[in-house]
């Protein structure tokens, strides 16, 4: 069954929009962590943030931010102002503490187009 | 952070051959994992690169196709043997450190002809 659900396949927006990521997961660990991923064009995979599952607290870094919502299993990723440099794939990710400490579970993600 | 470096960074094969992807992490760390990523997919998780020891393969991947080898905690290897078209992927090598964040390598583009 799949843990991590990204709905959105695609979502296009005009440069200055801000756009938000949806992610849905489901475990039945009380301890796990959730991860964003950014995978540009070239292919390579850049780490943007991990979290907790005991650490409900939003979080903000630049233009990026976190919503996390354990009630509704969800932690949804804005980027606020998108830039033509934010085209890419943005993957969410689970790991859970049943399993061993980095093997994480991707969503399909979602490929973000930013126009100028 | 830690820096990962893949070599090659992509190749192109003939079917039935096998090519290694190496893997090397700038720092030592305690996990090493391979994950594979088919075109215009997720990534999926091949297997735990256990240092000393067999790896640990998911479900769905076996060590005689995909043989993984951890000398020490700085490196690791993967082979992809008796290649097809179907192994045409992204491989990509990712370590956890001690902070908490995993990061990966920059990805093996591998093309099977």
């Amino acid at each position: 069954a799949q843990k991590v659900t990204q709905a959105q396949t695609e979502i296009s927006v005009v440069e200055k929009e801000d756009v938000t990521l949806d992610c849905v997961y489901e475990t039945r660990d009380t301890t796990y962590y959730l991860f964003w991923y950014k995978q540009p064009p070239s292919g390579e995979l850049v780490f943007l943030i991990r979290r907790n599952s005991f650490d409900e607290q939003n979080e903000i870094s630049g233009r990026y931010s976190w919503n996390f919502q354990k009630s509704t299993s969800s932690f949804n990723f804005t980027i606020t102002a998108s830039q033509v440099v934010d085209s890419a794939v943005y993957f969410c990710a689970l790991s859970e503490l049943a399993d061993s400490w980095g093997k994480l579970q991707f969503g399909a993600g979602t490929q973000v187009v930013v126009t100028p | 952070s830690a820096v990962i470096s893949q070599k090659p960074s992509r190749d192109i094969c003939q079917r039935g051959t096998s090519l290694t992807i190496q893997c090397q992490v700038d720092s030592q760390v305690t996990m090493m994992f391979w994950y594979r990523q088919q075109p215009g997919q997720s990534l999926t998780l091949i297997a735990t690169a256990n240092q000393g020891s067999e790896a640990t393969y998911e479900s769905g991947f076996v060590i005689d196709k995909f043989p993984i080898s951890r000398p020490n905690l700085t490196f690791s290897t993967l082979t992809v043997s008796n290649m097809s078209p179907e192994d045409s992927s992204i491989y990509l090598c990712s370590a956890a450190v001690g902070t908490g964040e995993l990061f990966f390598g920059e990805g093996s583009r591998l093309t099977v002809l």
